[in-house]
């Protein structure tokens, strides 16, 4: 069935620094990507998204580009803030409006 | 005005006991969902509705009943609790579509089973 991969967590890293957090997926076909964080406390909200090869999805300084050749989705940013501190989830769309959700990953910045 | 919300917000009961949670959405979606997350933060559907007809049930215990009166709310009770039922729940919903619309989440309840 169609799956979603995330590295393992946390990412620590030094507010200005570049971030990527890797993900990649399995599926029939191409279904749309996206990317959901999560602050703490709160519930999920979408990031970006992109619904076909070659889209870049971008947000907040965050940009992921759909790779069909590598079925990767990577999620970077060029300076991170302590702000960015949250859980990130990488997620494909299957049939019937159903989200498949990789693991998290949990993104911790300090100043 | 809070898009999606959900009460409570903590829940705290003991194994045996029978509970509900709410959710009502004002955004005008036809699609909500359940979603649980465990303690290590992965997060599963346990079941969609669409203009209040049950779409999705992922293999989850006859003990979670989902309840959608109106297109705006969709509950959740749970019979008989158990240890492995505490998790934070949350309730999401979307416009259906064929690409995959953005979800929009409650904040969540956290249960507690002791």
């Amino acid at each position: 069935g169609n799956s979603v991969t995330q590295m393992e967590g946390p990412v620590t890293l030094s507010e200005e620094a570049f971030l990527t957090i890797n993900c990649t997926y399995t599926a029939t076909g191409y279904p749309s990507l996206f990317w959901y964080v999560q602050y703490p406390g709160e519930g999920l909200q979408l990031l970006l998204k992109a619904t076909k090869a070659d889209d870049k999805g971008s947000n907040k300084g965050f940009e992921a580009t759909y790779r069909k050749e590598t079925t990767s989705f990577h999620l970077e940013k060029g300076s991170v803030q302590v702000s960015d501190s949250a859980v990130y989830f990488c997620a494909l769309f299957e049939r019937a409006d159903k989200l498949i959700f990789g693991t998290g990953t949990r993104l911790q910045v300090f100043p | 005005d809070t898009a999606v919300s959900q009460t409570p917000k903590y829940l705290v009961t003991q194994m045996g006991n029978d509970k509900s949670i709410k959710c009502e959405q004002n955004l005008g979606h036809d699609t909500m969902y359940w979603y649980k997350q465990d303690s290590k933060k992965f997060l599963k559907i346990m079941f969609s509705y669409n203009n209040k007809e049950l779409i999705i049930n992922e293999t989850v215990p006859n003990r979670f009943s989902p309840k959608s009166p109106d297109k705006a709310h969709l509950n959740l009770h749970i019979n008989s609790l158990e240890l492995g039922d505490s998790a934070v729940y949350f309730c999401a919903s979307s416009r259906s579509g064929t690409g995959g619309n953005e979800q929009f989440f409650g904040p969540g309840t956290r249960l507690t089973v002791l």
